[in-house]
């Protein structure tokens, strides 16, 4: 069974450029995660989506960040503008349907904002 | 705001040492979870607790859930250099949205 797919790995853009990020979670998880996390720390969660609908995006800086998925499949988490802080890995992981279930994650997107 | 607090947060010890790594929380949770991650990939899911006074064992590694649901712990046996990594506990908010919630990670060096 293919796992959640993300790209890119890595990417530098300078501050206040625009980036992109992809996900395919994996066949059949409805549910679809975007979690922020900086070098050494535990993941924050961003946003969730179940299906197309946003479950929580509570802690989602909603003036620079975006995030939507297209036919509730992949997602794309966009940044715009960058700001320093936002240097961090963007992990992306997926559920089947039903509270508790084991979530999968994908390798991560690098991002340095220089 | 339901927070988890892990401790300590580095850890370093040789190969054949034993160690207890700790996660608190001022809540209750339906269920904790551990996870490793090493560099360079997300965190794998190496057990789920359910019930208060839960003790789970995978092979050198014994996790306990506390009585009251509100902390957990991780004990690593003879401690190997292959378990270096990120350890991080994880449970899901009250809410029941399914929105899990992470500490903020154990980072644990053996070395041979």
């Amino acid at each position: 069974e293919a796992g959640v797919a993300q790209s890119p790995r890595y990417k530098i853009i300078e501050k206040r450029q625009s980036v992109a990020f992809w996900c395919n979670p994996i066949s059949g998880h409805a549910t679809l995660y975007w979690y922020q996390q900086i070098l050494g720390q535990g993941p924050k969660l961003l946003i969730q989506f179940q299906n197309n609908g946003v479950v929580d995006d509570s802690q989602l800086p909603k003036d620079r960040f975006s995030a939507e998925r297209l036919k509730g499949v992949d997602s794309t988490l966009k940044i715009q503008p960058a700001k320093l802080e936002d240097s961090a890995v963007y992990l992306c992981a997926s559920s089947p349907v039903g509270f508790g279930n084991t979530i999968y994650f994908g390798e991560g997107s690098w991002l340095t904002v220089v | 705001t339901q927070l988890l607090e892990q401790s300590p947060q580095f850890l370093s010890i040789q190969e054949g040492e034993n160690l207890t790594v700790y996660c608190n929380s001022s809540s209750v949770f339906s269920s904790l979870q551990w996870y490793r991650q090493e560099p360079g990939e997300g965190p794998v899911l190496l057990v789920t607790v359910v019930t208060g006074g839960e003790v789970k064992k995978l092979k050198r590694l014994t996790f306990q859930f506390g009585d009251a649901r509100k902390d957990s712990s991780l004990h690593i046996t003879a401690a190997q250099p292959g378990d270096t990594g990120l350890y991080l506990c994880a449970g899901y908010s009250s809410s029941n949205t399914g929105k899990l919630i992470f500490g903020q990670g154990t980072t644990l060096q053996v070395k041979p």
